[in-house]
């Protein structure tokens, strides 16, 4: 069955510091890759998806992720963390007629 | 309107209450979605409906009864609720169902059960 794990349940970085959450999934299909952000009391907002072509892709607020298939990892990064990205980060992955699974969140807390 | 709403935005209710969460999507969407957000446990997923039907009930108490009467709607109509039902209750819509298609999210309702 697939699955999709987040090893990390909190992490704490400095503001400007460069931040880096991972993910990986186990399947042996090509899967459809997402991250999605949620901000307390808010819903989950799309940051990035990954289908297939450059295995490196930009998304919004700064972020890129980047596809590993030799280690079944998609880890989000972004260089300069700003107060304001403090939140729940969520790995999604997907596959063709299944349903998508959820990762148990990376909370991120932002240091000044 | 634009996105995902969601109605109401707080919810607290009685065991023997019984009420009904809304939500209504405004992206075209063909699929919709109940999910579960518990204190510590990852996304819950409840009901999946693509093109108004119901192709997805991961196993979810009777006293959770969803309702489609179309692609834009979706309900979760409660009923003789317990205390561990208290949650985060989030709708999402997709182009269609399945795996491939990127998810948009209401801002939920938090439900508190006494």
């Amino acid at each position: 069955a697939q699955s999709v794990t987040q090893p990390d349940i909190h992490i704490t970085v400095s503001e400007g510091a460069s931040l880096e959450l991972r993910c990986n999934y186990s399947y042996g299909a090509t899967p459809y890759l997402f991250w999605y952000v949620q901000s307390p009391g808010q819903g989950l907002q799309l940051l990035l998806k990954y289908f297939s072509g450059d295995t490196l892709v930009q998304g919004i607020k700064g972020f890129e992720a980047e596809f590993k298939r030799s280690q079944s990892s998609f880890n989000l990064r972004k260089p300069s963390v700003h107060w304001s990205d403090a939140a729940e980060y969520f790995c999604a992955v997907g596959y063709l007629r299944n349903d998508m699974r959820f990762g148990a969140g990376t909370r991120l807390t932002v240091k000044p | 309107e634009t996105g995902v709403t969601q109605t109401p935005r707080h919810l607290v209710m009685g065991m023997t209450n019984k009420k009904s969460l809304k939500c209504e999507q405004h992206l075209g969407h063909n699929a919709m979605y109940w999910y579960k957000q518990s204190a510590k446990k990852p996304l819950e997923l409840m009901f999946v409906y693509n093109f108004k039907e119901q192709t997805e009930n991961n196993s979810v108490p009777s006293r959770f009864s969803p309702e489609c009467p179309n692609s834009s709607h979706l309900f979760l109509h409660l009923h003789t609720l317990q205390p561990e039902d208290s949650a985060l209750y989030l709708c999402a819509s997709s182009r269609e169902a399945g795996g491939s298609y990127e998810q948009y999210f209401g801002p939920g309702t938090r439900l508190t059960v006494t």
